[in-house]
């Protein structure tokens, strides 16, 4: 199992400004992974964190947007940048250990005003 | 996209009746996960199902998988108040990506 931190739990944020998120994970993980929910919506995935790679994006979603950092084994940021009001969401990260589930951190919720 | 087809979109019954939830998804997968999510709140991993297996059960939850139609169910049997949430399927995509359905809203009436 693997118990993940993020923070912070939630923010206001004004338009045009960013958002760094950040994500711990107890122990140490090849892959992190970010989704962003939107209001009523299911998880959609943003991007896959590998540690010392660029992050590799899911269609839709583009590294000036949503720059992500992977340090180490265990830690991983997520910005969104140049925020609008559509930015409004909740932001979790992920990560798997082989074959079994996945374990969530307890999600960013950001609001853009 | 990978992401897979739920149905129905939103479910409401009385307490006390069983809840069934579809999941379609594309692709051959390792395994299969359905989630809850109380309403603003985070995911809680309800059961995995492997690629191999066709039933499981925990507790009041039954979950079948049928990868010849690329499709599973959850099953909620004697539905609680309390079971009111968001349900969401999701299949591991290319063996390491966790991809989700668009979910049931189910609500259960007291």
């Amino acid at each position: 199992s693997a118990v993940i931190s993020q923070k912070p739990s939630r923010d206001i944020c004004q338009r045009g400004t960013s958002l760094t998120i950040q994500c711990q994970v107890d122990s140490q993980v090849t892959m992190m992974f970010w989704y962003r929910q939107q209001p009523g919506q299911s998880l959609t995935l943003i991007a896959t964190a590998n540690q010392g790679s660029e992050a590799t994006y899911e269609s839709g979603f583009v590294i000036d947007k949503f720059p992500i950092s992977r340090p180490n084994l265990t830690f991983s940021t997520l910005t969104v940048s140049n925020l609008s009001p559509e930015d409004s969401s909740i932001y979790l990260c992920s990560v798997t250990t082989g074959n079994t589930e996945a374990f969530f951190g307890q999600g960013t919720r950001l609001t853009v005003v | 996209s990978q992401q897979g087809e739920e149905d129905p979109q939103a479910l409401s019954i009385q307490e006390g009746e069983n809840a069934t939830m579809n999941c379609s998804y594309k692709t051959s997968i390792n395994n299969l996960q359905w989630y809850r999510q109380n309403s603003g709140r985070g995911l809680v991993h309800l059961i995995l199902i492997r690629s191999n297996e066709r039933e499981k059960h925990s507790g009041r939850l039954r979950v079948t998988l049928d990868t010849s139609k690329k499709s599973s169910s959850l099953l909620i049997t004697a539905s609680r108040a309390a079971d009111t949430a968001s349900y969401f399927c999701a299949t591991d995509w290319g063996g390491f990506k966790t991809i989700f359905g668009a979910g049931t809203r189910l609500f259960v009436k007291a």
